[in-house]
This record gives structure tokens, sequence and C-alpha cells, in this order.
């Protein structure tokens, strides 16, 4: 599975919107970018996935450029609930045997 | 997610005693994973099931085993526990092929164990 890279913590306000970049330079053909978010004493929960361009859906939006080389979780005008961990993952989520493999993540901290 | 059950949800034991964590799930998954998280510090993972009578070892199944009884139960034990087994231990389901969100992991509440 592909290496990620992610900023270990990040800060923003109440109504703002933040982006959470990953970095994943050795990602594979079949390999699809997935997003879980996980809250203090919680297991994670999953939030996005892609393969390329944009996908979008109720709670976030996930870029990925034509290289695939990167991601970027976006979060449209977060609210405090929103501070969490933010796990970045890689992998052929289409393949039988896959496995998820986490890094330490992103701590996003919302301030009111 | 409540269709994942998992219990004791805190237990303090000592070092040398044996423990069973237990995971049981409503979702008909086939798939049962069992994780750690030390503080500050992403999932690692122990075994997973893909099936029940399919068991396989992850990063780190030293000092652990596991036992899926049913579709529905998968229980971590700790042979001879060791304080730096001290952790949060996580339980996870996940179905495959069945279409929508291939290999998307639902978790369970968490047990935090602790070992003096």
């Amino acid at each position: 599975l592909a290496k990620t890279t992610q900023p270990i913590s990040m800060d923003s306000y109440e109504g703002q919107e933040v982006n959470i970049t990953c970095s994943h330079n050795n990602i594979a053909t079949n390999d699809y970018i997935t997003w879980y978010q996980q809250f203090p004493s919680q297991g994670p929960r999953f939030i996005i996935q892609g393969y390329k361009t944009k996908v979008t859906n109720e709670v976030a939006s996930l870029f990925i450029p034509a290289d695939r080389k990167s991601s970027t979780l976006s979060l449209p005008r977060v609210s405090l609930s929103d501070t969490a961990v933010y796990y970045c993952l890689v992998g052929d989520s289409k393949d039988s045997s896959y496995k998820l493999i986490f890094g330490s993540g992103t701590r996003l901290l919302v301030r009111p | 997610d409540a269709d994942v059950t998992q219990t004791p949800r805190n237990r303090i034991t000592k070092t040398g005693k044996r423990i069973m964590l237990e995971c049981s799930q409503t979702k008909g998954h086939d798939r049962m994973y069992w994780y750690r998280q030390d503080p500050g510090l992403g999932l690692r993972l122990i075994y997973y099931s893909f099936d029940v009578k399919d068991i396989n070892k992850g990063e780190i199944s030293d000092g652990y085993s596991v036992s899926r009884q049913a579709q529905a139960k998968f229980s971590l034990s700790l042979e001879s526990a060791i304080p730096n087994q001290t952790a949060l231990y996580f339980c996870a389901t996940s179905d495959w092929g069945a279409g929508g969100r291939d290999n998307e992991q639902f978790f369970g509440p968490g047990t935090r164990l602790t070992v003096l």
C-alpha cells in the first residue's frame, strides 16, 4: 500500500473552509484514496473515497489532480463538531484482500 | 456504530493475566478486524478475518490471538497481558463485492485496556 504524508495538525475557525492535503507519491494505478474521520475515544468513520478528479458528498469534497500524487479533503464551513483526526488512506479498495493502513492522521482543531 | 458492539468498554488488569475482548456485529458482514490505537497514533491492525474459516495476522499480532466463533463474533485474547499492551482496542467490520463502497469499515466504540 502506498505511504501517505499529511500535516500533523491544523487549526481553523467556525464557518471557514478547511483543506487538508495528503501526499501519496507512490500511488498505484488501481489505488483509491479514502478519508476517515475519528473523534476522541471513538472508532474512525468513513468520510469519502475517490479515484480521480473530484468527488463530493453531503459532508466533504475530495480533489485529486491528474497525476494522483496528492489529494485534498475539503470541509466546507466547519463547525466545532468537526474537531477530529482525519486519516488519508491509499490502496486498492476494490481488491478483495484490501486492508486499511493508518498513518498518524491530521488533527483538526476548530475554534469558536 | 451501534451495529458493532464491543465488551467490555473498559478493563483494568494485571501483568500476566489472560484477557478476552469480544466483538459482535449485526451488519451481516463477513469481514472483521481488530486494531489497537496508542495515544496520538493511528490504528494498527492486529488480526483480521475475511470469513469464519479465514483468519490472518496483521501488523502486530505477537502476544495476541483471536477466535472467530461465528460470522457475527470475533474475539481477541491477550494470553499473558503486559503493560505495553495498554491501549484502545477497536473492532471493525466490512463487506466486499456487495456494491456500494467496497471495503468501507465500520468500527465499534472501542475497549480501553489498562495493564498494570
